[in-house]
C-alpha cells in the first residue's frame, strides 16, 4: 500500500525549534521528489518546500516565508523526509503534510502535482 | 506571491453542473500548463483530481474536468452529487518566490 506517515508534530513557543518526520512506504522513495504544504487552522494550503532526489541533486527549494529558518532532508536508506523547523512563529501553526508527485510514461509531475499525501502532523506555534 | 483567486463558495443541485474558476497570473497560471485541482473532505488529506490543467489520475471520475484560458483555470463538475461536496483547491507552478502557489480554496455546497 502507498502510504505517507507523518510525525513530530506538537505544541511548541514562538522561536522554539521542531523536527517532522514522514515515513514513506510502498513506492519507490528514492527516486521521489518530496514535498511539504501546510495548512493553518480554517485556512487554504500552502507550498512550504521541496527536495529532490539524489539522483537529481538532492536540492531543496523554499517558499520565502520558511526560508533560512526551516531545512527539508532526506534518508533513502530508511524512507523517511524531515523537516527541521526553527524560529518558529506564530504564523507556523498549522498541519504539515508531507506530499509526492508522480511519473506517467510520458513525463514526471514532481514540482506540479501532489497525489500521495500523509494525514498530516499538527504544529501550534503559541507561548 | 499572492494565492490564486477562487470563488469562496459555489452551490449547485445534485445532478446540475458547476464551474470553478481560479485566477491567477502571467507568471503562474498563465505561464505554464501546470494547473492542478485538488479535493478536501472536512478532516481528510487534499486529493488530486486534475493536473496539467485537463488530465485526470487513475480513479478520478470523467465528471470532472478542467481547462484554462489565458490567466483563468477552471474546473467543472458535472452531474453533481452529494459526496462531491467538499473545498476545492487549484494550483499552478510558479518561479516567483515558490514554485507552487494555490488559490485560497472553493467550498462547494451541494444543495
Amino acid at each position: 500500500e502507498v502510504q505517507l506517515v507523518e510525525s513530530g508534530g506538537g505544541l511548541v513557543k514562538p522561536g522554539g525549534s521542531l523536527r517532522l518526520s514522514c515515513a514513506a512506504s510502498g513506492f519507490s522513495f528514492p527516486n521521489a521528489w518530496m514535498t511539504w504544504v501546510r495548512q493553518a487552522p480554517g485556512k487554504g494550503l500552502e507550498w512550504v518546500g521541496r527536495i529532490k532526489s539524489k539522483t537529481n541533486g538532492g536540492t531543496t527549494d523554499y517558499a520565502a516565508p520558511v526560508k533560512g529558518r526551516f531545512t527539508i532532508s532526506r534518508d533513502d536508506s530508511k524512507n523517511t523526509l524531515s523537516l527541521q523547523m526553527n524560529s518558529l512563529k506564530t504564523e507556523d501553526t498549522a498541519l504539515y503534510y508531507c506530499t509526492t508527485g508522480f511519473c506517467t510514461s510520458s513525463s514526471c509531475h514532481w514540482d506540479d502535482a501532489f497525489d500521495i499525501w500523509g494525514q498530516g502532523t499538527m504544529v501550534t506555534v503559541s507561548s | 506571491q499572492s494565492a490564486l483567486t477562487q470563488p469562496a463558495s459555489v452551490s449547485g443541485s445534485p445532478g446540475q453542473s458547476i464551474t470553478i474558476s481560479c485566477t491567477g497570473t502571467s507568471t503562474d497560471v498563465g505561464g505554464y500548463n501546470y494547473v492542478s485541482w485538488y479535493q478536501q473532505h472536512p478532516g481528510k488529506a487534499p486529493k488530486l483530481l486534475i493536473y496539467t490543467v485537463s488530465n485526470r489520475p487513475s480513479g478520478v471520475s470523467v465528471r470532472f474536468s478542467g481547462s484554462k484560458s489565458g490567466n483563468t483555470a477552471s474546473l467543472t463538475i458535472s452531474g453533481l452529487q452529494a459526496e462531491d461536496e467538499a473545498d476545492y483547491y487549484c494550483s499552478s507552478y510558479t518561479l516567483i518566490n515558490t514554485l507552487v502557489v494555490f488559490g485560497g480554496g472553493t467550498k462547494l455546497t451541494v444543495l
